[in-house]
């Protein structure tokens, strides 16, 4: 019963492959989001959707593309993996229009690229 | 855009209070100031966020100043299990399209 699930949560992959995460919340929340931790533990947004929709693209690589088949999933394809993708990414959903409004997260998925 | 500093790290004597600060002298009237915490590489855990009240749940409490540019995160009697980074962030946007941007994090380490 993992409210914000991700999938899977190590990937270990060649540079130039492509690859997927998948992320699915069962929480009825209207908003998804992406972030990317870097190995200094930063955490930055890269996309939110609401709704299926994008909102937020914060320039990320035109390599990354979000899809967002319904508003309970969000997953991130990533084509021609760099090294500098290795990073940890987190899923993470948020309800909308309400007043505590707060993100849940996923517990992530640790990706390094050899 | 960071829109929060913290301090990179801290430490704490378990059963005292942890006191962790946090700058956002950028904030905008209705930007509301969040602290999470990340235990381990688990994904990162509500405790806490404000306008301009202070707050106080189960977790912890939240003073923000008159100015809002500052606010402190306080647990009132840590313990090992609260060794974690703390990140303070602002919420910016609105709802629907609400943007939260972290800062770069409090490690903080519980001592016996």
């Amino acid at each position: 019963d993992t409210a914000v699930s991700q999938t899977p949560k190590y990937l270990v992959t060649q540079m130039g492959n492509d690859k997927s995460i998948k992320c699915e919340q069962n929480l009825g929340h209207d908003t998804m989001y992406w972030y990317k931790q870097d190995s200094k533990k930063f955490l930055k947004i890269m996309f939110s959707y609401n709704n299926k929709e994008l909102i937020i693209n914060e320039t990320v690589p035109n390599r990354f593309s979000p899809k967002s088949p319904d508003k309970a999933h969000l997953n991130l394809h990533i084509n021609s993996l760099e090294l500098g993708d290795s990073a940890v990414y987190f899923c993470a959903s948020s309800p909308a229009g309400i007043t505590n409004e707060k993100l849940f997260f996923g517990s992530g998925t640790q990706l390094s690229v050899l | 855009d960071a829109k929060t500093t913290q301090p990179p790290s801290m430490d704490c004597a378990e059963g005292r209070a942890a006191n962790l600060p946090c700058n956002h002298s950028t904030i905008s009237g209705n930007e509301y100031v969040y602290w999470y915490r990340q235990i381990h590489s688990q994904g990162p855990q509500y405790i806490i966020h404000g306008l301009k009240n202070n707050e106080t749940n189960e977790m912890a409490s939240l003073i923000i100043t008159e100015d809002r540019k500052s606010s402190t995160l306080i647990l009132p009697h840590a313990t090992l299990r609260d060794t974690a980074v703390y990140y303070c962030i602002v919420r910016v946007g609105t709802s629907g399209t609400y943007k939260y941007i972290f800062g770069t994090g409090t490690r903080l380490k519980v001592l016996a």
